[in-house]
This record gives C-alpha cells, sequence and structure tokens, in this order.
C-alpha cells in the first residue's frame, strides 16, 4: 500500500535553530513529491516539487532533498513567521490522487 | 498569477439547509479538486475533476454534490448536512492532473449547526 509518512509530528525551535523535516514514502515509480505550507485555517501554500533522487529546491530558508526514499525539508536560521504546518504529498500509483502526509507542526520560538 | 478563489470563507448552515461553495480558478487548469479537511488532520480528497467530467468521487455521501459548470469554475453543493460535517472545504486546481502540483484555495470553513 502507498503511504507517505511525516515526522516529526510537530516540532519546536528558537529563533535562528536550523534542523530538518523528514517526509518517508512507499510510493515505487515516484511520478513526483510535493511540500506544502499550511498556516491555521487557510489553505495549503505550493512550497516545491521535486521529481528526481538528488534533485534539490530552495526558497528563502527553505530547502527541499529529495531520495529514492525519502525527502528532506531543511529550514536555516528560521524566524517566528516559519511557523505553520508542513506538509508532504505524492501521487497514488494506482488512482490519479494525491496521498498527504499527516504533516509536521513547526513552531518558532522568537 | 496562482490564484484560486474560494466563496464564501465562512458558512454557518442548519441541517435542513442548502448551500453552494464556490470555486474560481484562472490559470487554465484543466484538473480541479474538492477537499475536506478536520482540525489537525491533513486534507482528504472528496472529488476530482478532469476536463469538466468527474474523474473521482472518493464515496462521499449524496449530501455533498459537486458540479463543475466550465473549466475555471467548481462548486460545492450542500444539502441535508450533519454536524460532523463541519469542516474546512478546500478548492484546489492543478495544470492537468495530480502529477503536477496542486495550487489550493483558502477555503469555506464551514459550521453546522
Amino acid at each position: 500500500e502507498d503511504q507517505v509518512t511525516q515526522s516529526p509530528e510537530a516540532l519546536r525551535l528558537q529563533e535562528g535553530e536550523s534542523s530538518s523535516l523528514n517526509c518517508s514514502y512507499t510510493v515505487s515509480g515516484l511520478r513526483g513529491l510535493f511540500w506544502y505550507r499550511q498556516d491555521p485555517g487557510k489553505g495549503p501554500e505550493f512550497l516545491f516539487t521535486l521529481y528526481s533522487a538528488g534533485e534539490e529546491k530552495e526558497k528563502e530558508r527553505l530547502k527541499a532533498t529529495l531520495t529514492k526514499k525519502e525527502s528532506f525539508l531543511h529550514i536555516t536560521a528560521p524566524k517566528p513567521e516559519d511557523s505553520a504546518t508542513y506538509l508532504c504529498a505524492v501521487p497514488e500509483n494506482r488512482d490519479d490522487k494525491i496521498i498527504f502526509g499527516k504533516g509536521t507542526r513547526l513552531h518558532i520560538l522568537p | 498569477d496562482t490564484e484560486v478563489t474560494q466563496t464564501p470563507k465562512h458558512l454557518v448552515m442548519g441541517m435542513t439547509n442548502k448551500k453552494s461553495l464556490k470555486c474560481e480558478q484562472h490559470m487554465g487548469h484543466r484538473a480541479m479538486y474538492w477537499y475536506k479537511q478536520k482540525a489537525k488532520k491533513p486534507p482528504e480528497l472528496m472529488f476530482v475533476y478532469s476536463y469538466e467530467k468527474l474523474s473521482i468521487n472518493e464515496s462521499v455521501p449524496s449530501r455533498f454534490s459537486p458540479e463543475c459548470p466550465n473549466s475555471s469554475l467548481l462548486n460545492l453543493h450542500l444539502h441535508a448536512l450533519q454536524p460532523e460535517d463541519s469542516a474546512l472545504y478546500l478548492c484546489a486546481s492543478s495544470q492537468e492532473s495530480l502529477n503536477t502540483e496542486a495550487f489550493f484555495g483558502q477555503g469555506t470553513r464551514l459550521t453546522v449547526v
């Protein structure tokens, strides 16, 4: 069964304390991996798409990387405004659907 | 412009009411989706429209009725909802299919009383 697992469930960091969020997947024949940021009560905001192992994408303090089994979202010197839930998603193999991970709730303390 | 617009932002309805949620995009995307999201859970897919035809219905109860009048618009008609249907309803669109990134609207916060 295709699965997407994100860890940790929640992460509290001090402002400026860099860390990484993990997304592991079991989908074979990956057709893309998506990262989203979601603020409370709002819709997910698209961040990155990664298609092949070794690929990296960057945006401000965020960098997403992809291996054959997992993706990392690295956050460098985070600020309080980076606090949000970060969702990882992959297309399912059998049907034309996306599988979302449960997300990582990130809280950056000033 | 990567905007998906949803209206209304908030909706309170009684269990006997009929209401509609609306979604609009002008990015030329040919796939549009409805998701339901409960607090602290990931979005759950409800319906997928591809080229204005319903391609996926995730066994959603018939009290939810989707409609795609044209390639830019997506509606969700609500009738005889239950309190447990209270949630954030999200519309999204993507260029062709779910192999490309989807862009989400800000959602409609629905409360059923």
